[in-house]
């Protein structure tokens, strides 16, 4: 289903740790997941993307692991920069119809220099 | 690539008149973009789905003639709130799917804060 959070979780991290946030999806039937990074008035950045028939997929610093079992989705960022302080959000591509995307609630990621 | 803007980047305006949002696939066409609306500390909610040269579909509890959406070309979609009121005060957010290669990935606008006094 659709999030209507009204409170962001937030995840606070030290400059050079690694971050892992995480994001629990809705429809076992959904075949397609992006994470995007929003930065405070903008709009959404993709990041990574990942397919159902996967379970890993690596990018620049970002990893992306899913698990269909448990319908569980995390990104993985290596050495975290001050610059990856952002809320993320992970999106979920429902099948049927038209391939709209449902979007979890988000994660601020606040990084300490 | 797929870079996707929208005008105005804000947007005051008195309750009661009419506000019109560009959104534009600068370097990709697009069959089908996306309306999206986002309320502050909250996750980004589907309003419609546009898509060109036909009706747009529009999501459980959004009203069709008071958001209006025309999709005229494979670059540009445009989302007019009709007779707004404070309530639709938010921040307006498109997307886009680009036609070409079977992406089912989405690019983002820059989004359009409307503030309604």
């Amino acid at each position: 289903g659709e999030s209507v959070g009204l409170h962001l979780p937030t995840l606070s991290v030290q400059e050079g740790d690694n971050s892992i946030i995480n994001c629990a999806y809705s429809n076992s039937a959904s075949d397609y997941f992006i994470w995007y990074k929003q930065e405070s008035g903008k709009g959404p950045q993709f990041i990574i993307d990942i397919r159902s028939n996967m379970d890993k997929r690596q990018g620049q610093r970002v990893t992306v692991l899913l698990n269909k079992t448990v319908k569980h989705l995390s990104l993985q960022i290596a050495a975290t920069q001050p610059g990856d302080s952002a809320v993320y959000f992970c999106a979920e591509k429902v099948a049927f119809p038209g391939g709209k995307l449902i979007f979890g609630q988000g994660t601020e990621l606040s990084v300490k220099p | 690539g797929a870079v996707v803007s929208q005008h105005p980047s804000r947007v005051i305006c008195k309750s009661g008149t009419s506000v019109k949002i560009e959104c534009r696939s600068l370097d990709f066409q697009a069959t089908t973009m996306f309306w999206y609306r986002q309320f502050p500390k909250q996750s980004l909610m589907l309003m419609a789905t546009s898509n060109e040269g036909s009706k747009a579909t529009y999501e459980q509890g959004v009203e069709k003639d008071k958001f209006l959406i025309n999709h005229a070309s494979l670059t540009l979609s445009t989302l007019t709130v009709t007779s707004a009121h404070p309530e639709d005060s938010s921040f307006y957010i498109c997307s886009a799917r680009p036609l070409a290669g079977g992406t089912d990935t989405q690019y983002f606008g820059p989004g359009t804060r409307l503030t309604v006094l």
